[in-house]
């Protein structure tokens, strides 16, 4: 059974531009969240979608905003770039809505701005 | 509210001795308690969890925890280190809509 996939690994970008990201969760899971990791803010969490709709969302910005499809593929998008949002971005998948349903972490994106 | 608190940023253990890493929740309702671990530029992989049941749990690679009402605790403890265990140590308790909330995580090094 794969695991969570995340596209790409590694970006560069330079202030200001917007990227994408990319999260293909485990087959069957339909919960998708989004955490940055930051060696001084450490695991935030970003925000979670079900079933294509947003149920939770973390204490960032309107810059950074995310999509799940029907396939619960999910996809978030951090629109002009600081050098701040240089950090690890990982995404899990969870079979269910449940708080007693772990998470599955991808590898991760990393992503540095210059 | 739901909150993580690990005591220690950094731990030094050497190979075969006791890994103790400490764990303190915080929570206003039953909490589902995790263990992740990390390693360099990987993601978090699950090594235990509790949610209802048996206090001690045990994980991945020898890895166990107890859940301790009383104390508000949820150590991660193996009894004898090795050196692939040498990462990073995230305690984490869910909340609704499956936000998981992270302690700020601890540094194994395991000494030959």
């Amino acid at each position: 059974k794969a695991g969570v996939t995340q596209t790409p690994r590694y970006l560069i970008k330079t202030r200001g531009q917007q990227v994408t990201l990319s999260c293909s969760p485990i087959s069957g899971h339909r919960s998708v969240s989004w955490y940055q990791q930051t060696p001084g803010q450490g695991l935030q969490f970003l925000f979670e979608y079900f079933s294509e709709t947003q149920r939770n969302k973390g204490n960032f910005p309107g810059r950074f905003s995310g999509r799940q499809f029907s396939n619960s593929r999910s996809e978030m998008n951090v629109s002009t770039l600081e050098l701040g949002d240089s950090a690890l971005y990982l995404c899990a998948s969870s079979l269910g809505p449940g708080k007693e349903a772990e998470a599955f972490f991808g590898q991760g994106t990393r992503l540095t701005v210059v | 509210a739901q909150s993580v608190t690990q005591l220690g940023s950094h731990v030094s253990v050497s190979e075969g001795a006791l890994v103790l890493l400490r764990c303190n929740y915080s929570s206003s309702v039953p909490p589902y308690l995790f263990w992740y671990v990390q390693y360099p530029n990987q993601g978090l992989q699950l090594l235990l969890k509790y949610t209802t049941g048996a206090t001690l749990v045990k994980g991945i690679n020898g890895f166990e925890a107890e859940f301790k009402k009383s104390e508000t605790s949820f150590h991660l403890t193996k009894p004898s280190a090795h050196m692939s265990d040498a990462a990073e140590y995230f305690c984490a308790v869910s909340g609704a809509g499956n936000q998981f909330y992270f302690g700020t995580g601890t540094s194994l090094t395991v000494i030959p």
